[in-house]
């Protein structure tokens, strides 16, 4: 088993509509967990990170964390075609600390006109 | 703006050649940083942890005396790729922990002849 899984997509949705990308993790010790952005022959880019169980909202960006399922989710709302990118799911191992990321292989999203 | 700074962006060589990537933190110090390489279509692969002062630490399966890394400041971590060869070419990424974030340089593609 992966330590962290995402569905490589691609996850088609119209513009305007509510993009949903999930992930889940292996190692329930985990505690920090962090969405990037990635555009084609870019570098990652930060766009959420939530420490705690519940929702986390930053303008159209909405990341979901429920430990007990291990499962961390980012929702896109009014997805634009910009939003068309891979988007990579990263976590903390659980000693903590300033650590190596783990990342997921990434969910590619194509957000049509 | 950037706040992990990465150079060259790109870089082509002829095999044979070393090739050396310098990634710097620009408004913090960062004791550990991260190069991470990357091939088309896959998630980010950890090679090794560059560590201030000290000896880098390699993933599994990373060849430390082909990726050689010094970290001798707290703000400069270099990677030198010796003696490339065309397998060698991929998206090479450095990162560094700052304010509790994870970021990212901006990248380099390394292409080998």
């Amino acid at each position: 088993q992966k330590e962290v899984e995402q569905n490589s997509g691609p996850l088609s949705v119209p513009e305007g509509a509510i993009a949903s990308l999930n992930c889940t993790y292996s190692d329930r010790g985990s505690q920090s967990f962090f969405w990037y952005r990635q555009y084609s022959g870019k570098s990652p880019e930060l766009i959420m990170f939530i420490y705690s169980n519940g929702d986390k909202e930053d303008g159209r960006f909405t990341a979901q964390l429920n430990k007990a399922s291990q499962y961390v989710s980012l929702l896109i709302r009014d997805s634009q075609p910009s939003d068309s990118a891979t988007y990579l799911c990263a976590v903390t191992p659980p000693r903590g600390g300033y650590n190596k990321l783990i990342f997921g292989a990434g969910t590619r999203l194509a957000v049509h006109p | 703006g950037a706040v992990v700074s990465q150079h060259p962006s790109r870089v082509i060589c002829k095999s044979g050649t070393s090739v050396k990537i310098e990634c710097r933190s620009l408004d913090f110090q960062a004791t550990t940083m991260f190069w991470y390489r990357q091939f088309p279509k896959q998630s980010l692969m950890l090679m090794a942890t560059s560590n201030e002062g000290s000896k880098a630490t390699y993933e599994q399966g990373v060849e430390k005396d082909k990726f050689l890394i010094n970290h001798a400041s707290l703000t400069l971590s270099t990677l030198t790729v010796t003696s490339a060869h065309p397998e060698d070419s991929s998206f090479y990424i450095c990162s560094a922990w700052g304010r509790e974030k994870l970021f990212f340089g901006s990248g380099t593609q390394l292409s080998v002849l």
